[in-house]
């Protein structure tokens, strides 16, 4: 386990399609993040699990936007009918959970609506 | 709102040279802020976090230099070598709720070293 997996890095879609992302967090991590980065901005977060639980999401977070963590591992974020304004990195990562404790990024899903 | 203001925008600095950036904070909440750095096609990667309790910590050629009263924090990159040169972001969070990985970010600094 080398770090935080996403699947897939790139992927372009039309305007109203659905699309899944996966992220694979580090093994022993029981916290994960979910972030999105437009085109020379910083991370902005989306929401985060505990385990399996969804304790907070972002008003960034439309009802278009459904992320899931079963069995409190991997993780899914869906976008249905997607929107051009959808188009950007979306970054994951994971952490122990705690105080201060580091959070190791995956090297993102680049999406692009078309 | 932005509650976490990044300066400069971009940055050019020779090689062995320092290389600064400046990040100001609102949320009087935040208790950890670390620096992140990234790389075109790659995610931001942790590079050093400081706390309120202290006003530096240094590793290595990486320094921040923490002014809790000005709400104002920055990175300090000695002796700047062209293996550098990528994007920097500051980044803030509240631990004391077990959510120090919920981070805002600042809109980055893309510093580019030159030989």
């Amino acid at each position: 386990d080398t770090g935080v997996s996403q699947n897939p890095r790139h992927k372009i879609t039309k305007r109203g399609q659905n699309v899944t992302f996966r992220c694979d967090p580090i093994s022993e991590h029981n916290r994960l993040y979910w972030y999105r980065q437009t085109l020379g901005q910083g991370p902005e977060f989306l929401t985060y699990f505990q385990n399996e639980a969804q304790l907070e999401k972002s008003r960034l977070l439309s009802d278009r936007f459904s992320a899931e963590r079963p069995k409190g591992s991997f993780s899914t974020l869906e976008i249905q009918r997607t929107e051009q304004g959808d188009s950007a990195m979306y970054l994951c990562a994971s952490s122990f959970g705690g105080l201060g404790t580091e959070a190791f990024f995956g090297q993102g899903t680049r999406l692009t609506v078309v | 709102q932005q509650q976490v203001k990044q300066s400069p925008q971009s940055l050019i600095v020779q090689k062995g040279g320092i290389s600064i950036i400046n990040c100001a904070y609102e949320n009087t909440a935040f208790d950890y802020f670390p620096w992140y750095q990234q790389f075109p096609g790659k995610g931001p990667a942790l590079l050093i976090a400081i706390r309120p309790d202290v006003s530096e910590k240094k590793e290595g050629r990486f320094t921040i230099s923490f002014n809790k009263s000005a709400k104002q924090f920055s990175l300090h990159i000695m002796d700047s070598q062209p293996g550098d040169s990528a994007t920097y972001f500051c980044a803030a969070s509240r631990s004391s709720t077990g959510t120090a990985s919920k981070l805002t970010f600042g809109t980055g600094t893309r510093l580019q070293v030159t030989l």
